[in-house]
């Protein structure tokens, strides 16, 4: 059973601190990692699509990590704003573009002013 | 741009009712289609998979007589949830894509709506 674990499972942040979550995935047959950004009563947002090992995208204040032969993704913000303030999910595609997204619970981020 | 609306919100029915979920993808054509659930402090499970003019695949574990899916165009796909009962009560969720492609191509995103809660009394 393919499993996405990701930690801490919430975070509490003063606005301007710089925070990090980790998002851990099988390795096996690793086809890509998506991280989606997820504000209450609204749609999940996808901010990145990742495949290379190595990989780090940049989206404003925010960027990720990944490693496909240990099998995690960090996920960083920088200068945390209360508009950070949302549940962060990323999603394991194992098995080739056939595979189906396997999501982890999300880390629910909490900035406060 | 990739706007998926969700419609209803939020239900609440009577046991034995059946409830319907549409999913419309508002300016783009989604090929592929995917209902999920979430119970509480849980991930986000697939149910079923669904492109359009073809039947729903389920996961392992779903009824396919009691979750309904249709895919009838290439913008809208709706999920009844037959003769439902309390155990049923859940947040469901769709998403689509444009399509399967590589691995980093933006095919691969699943763009989703916000989501229905649904109680069964």
């Amino acid at each position: 059973i393919l499993n996405v674990e990701q930690s801490p499972q919430s975070l509490h942040v003063q606005e301007g601190d710089s925070t990090n979550f980790t998002c851990s995935f099988p390795s096996s047959n690793f086809y890509a990692l998506h991280w989606y950004r997820w504000e209450t009563a609204k749609s999940p947002e996808a901010l990145f699509v990742m495949t290379l090992n190595g990989d780090e995208k940049k989206k404003g204040r925010i960027s990720a990590t990944l490693n496909t032969k240990e099998g995690y993704s960090y996920l960083y913000i920088k200068g945390s704003q209360p508009e950070d303030s949302a549940t962060y999910l990323c999603a394991s595609k194992n098995g080739g573009s056939q595979g189906n997204l396997i999501f982890g619970k999300g880390t629910k981020l909490s900035v406060k002013p | 741009g990739a706007v998926v609306s969700q419609h209803p919100s939020r239900v609440i029915c009577k046991s034995g009712t059946s409830v319907k979920i549409e999913c419309r993808s508002l300016d783009f054509q989604a090929t592929t289609m995917f209902w999920y659930r979430q119970f509480p402090k849980q991930s986000l499970m697939l149910m079923a998979t669904s492109n359009e003019g073809s039947k729903a695949t389920y996961e392992q574990g779903v009824e396919k007589d009691k979750f309904l899916i249709n895919h009838a165009s290439l913008t809208l796909s709706t999920l009844t949830v037959t003769s439902a009962h309390p155990e049923d009560s859940s947040f469901y969720i769709c998403s689509a894509t444009t399509g399967l492609a590589g691995p980093s191509s933006a095919k691969n995103i699943q763009y989703f709506g916000a989501g229905t809660r649904l109680s069964v009394l």
